[in-house]
């Protein structure tokens, strides 16, 4: 069972903003760097945010990210129907000494 | 361009051993800046880290595992393995490689990705 816990779903039409929360504690998401990641099904995840609201190179600004305390949140603003994947936060836990992956959202475009 | 390939047996027997390689290509797996590591995710279900390796050779294992994973590191070969031991049911999964960055001494983002190879553990 998942450390870090996320909304099983989120919607939204295209053109709305979209986003997703991932909650965790002190001795994860409260100490360390969260990053973000797209998976689309049947394919690798792809990296999306990384310290905590960093783009890599090829990433739409339309995603960004942002932490707060022992909580963390992506958000999809101009939603486009190819943002239709699941999402994963992850970052070290410093308790468990290892690195922990959200429960996944699965995003859904109306 | 850094890309990873894992490579292995599809189909493991119960308490047998699970062994897969990632070859990593278009760049090499000695840098110091990175780790490399291996994540699975069962039919269905979320992402699990298994564990990573420095190329130094420094292991870091998912506690639920520990006992079970060896991950080491070839740098002649600019590959990395993973075995997993005693397997069940409980192990088939899509096994992912992924080379880890670090912030701060701590890892905390994996890419790039291999596409994954998918291993049944079934008599």
């Amino acid at each position: 069972q998942s450390v870090l816990t996320q909304p099983p779903s989120a919607s939204g039409t295209p053109g709305q903003r979209v986003t997703i929360s991932c909650s965790g504690n002190s001795s994860n998401i409260g100490s360390n760097y969260v990053s973000w990641y797209q998976q689309f099904p049947g394919t690798a995840p792809k990296l999306l945010i990384y310290s905590n609201n960093q783009r890599p190179s090829g990433v739409p600004d339309r995603f960004s990210g942002s932490r707060s305390g022992t909580s963390a949140s992506l958000a999809i603003n101009g939603l486009r129907s190819e943002d239709e994947a699941d999402y994963y936060c992850a970052t070290w836990d410093d308790s468990l000494s290892g690195y922990v992956f959200g429960t996944g959202t699965k995003v859904t475009v109306l | 361009q850094l890309q990873l390939q894992e490579s292995g047996p599809g189909l493991v027997k119960p308490s047998e051993t699970l062994s897969l390689t990632c070859t990593v290509s278009g760049g090499s797996i000695s840098s110091s800046i990175y780790d490399w590591g291996w994540i699975r995710q069962p039919p269905g279900k979320g992402l699990e880290w298994i564990g990573n390796i420095y190329y130094s050779g420094s292991t870091y294992y998912n506690p639920s595992l520990k006992s079970r994973v060896t991950i080491s590191v070839d740098t002649s070969k600019n590959h990395f393995s993973l075995k997993l031991s005693s397997v069940t049911a409980a192990d088939t999964a899509v096994y992912y490689c992924g080379r880890l960055g670090r912030i701060a001494t701590r890892p905390a983002w994996f890419a790039p990705w291999g596409q994954g190879t998918l291993v049944t553990v079934s008599s």
